[in-house]
């Protein structure tokens, strides 16, 4: 069980937009910045999001990132067959003094 | 370029240890917090266990605390996870991820990621 959680996958036809959502609490997201990061198949974690809402140079601004209270979102607009991949909420937890992940999320483009 | 790049993976029975590393280049690791995370086949994500760049600060999981224990030799540039007391649920790809610690000016706060990741490492315990 995550200490963040996200929906165990979400789908969305190309070009279409879809969200992934990120709950904790206020010992994590409510009080801490929460990074994104895209897991293609077969390969290492990519930053994709941090602080919040901010994109590492090279990530296209069809992803973006929002957080209110202590939940996050991740946005992707335009869906690629590309964009196909396992999504990851994370963000430092202040009481467990511990960096907490969600459980992953499988986006499919239809 | 900036890299990490693990080693140490491999197979070894359960209660058996393993030492990983994790060469950095193409930056100044000595200025860098660093972490370990692994993944469990089939299965998402997990913080291992964290360390300041003078190694002052190191946190661990709790699945973890008490069999590894992790280090850095800023010399060789090197990241290192100690792990004794393997166990079956030790069985995953680790990976190496460089930590970033930067100031916000506008909140004062400090926000946190993981920008720089290795290709990982394969741990298998399994007798």
């Amino acid at each position: 069980q995550s200490v963040l959680t996200q929906p165990p996958s979400v789908s969305a036809a190309p070009g279409q937009m879809v969200t992934i959502s990120c709950s904790g609490s206020s010992s994590n997201i409510g009080n801490n910045y929460v990074s994104w990061y895209q897991q293609l198949p077969g390969t290492a974690p990519k930053l994709l999001i941090y602080g919040n809402n901010k994109r590492p140079s090279g990530i296209p601004d069809r992803f973006s990132g929002s957080k209110s209270g202590a939940s996050a979102t991740l946005g992707v607009t335009g869906l690629q067959t590309g964009d196909e991949a396992d999504y990851y909420c994370g963000t430092w937890d202040s009481s467990l003094s511990a960096w907490v992940f969600g459980g992953g999320t499988k986006l499919t483009v239809l | 370029e900036v890299q990490l790049v693990e080693s140490g993976g491999g197979l070894v029975q359960p209660g058996g240890s393993l030492r990983l590393s994790c060469a950095a280049s193409g930056f100044t690791f000595s200025t860098y917090r660093m972490n370990w995370v692994r993944q469990a086949p089939g299965k998402g994500l997990e913080w291992v266990s964290y360390i300041k760049n003078n190694s002052q600060t190191i946190y661990y999981a709790d699945s973890v605390k008490g069999r590894f224990t992790i280090s850095r030799d800023s010399a060789k540039n090197s990241l290192y996870l100690q792990m004794n007391s393997l166990r079956a649920e030790d069985t995953a790809v680790y990976y190496c991820a460089r930590f970033c610690a930067v100031h916000d000016p506008h909140t004062k706060y400090y926000y946190y990621y993981m920008d720089v990741w290795g290709k990982g490492t394969t741990v298998t315990v399994s007798s």
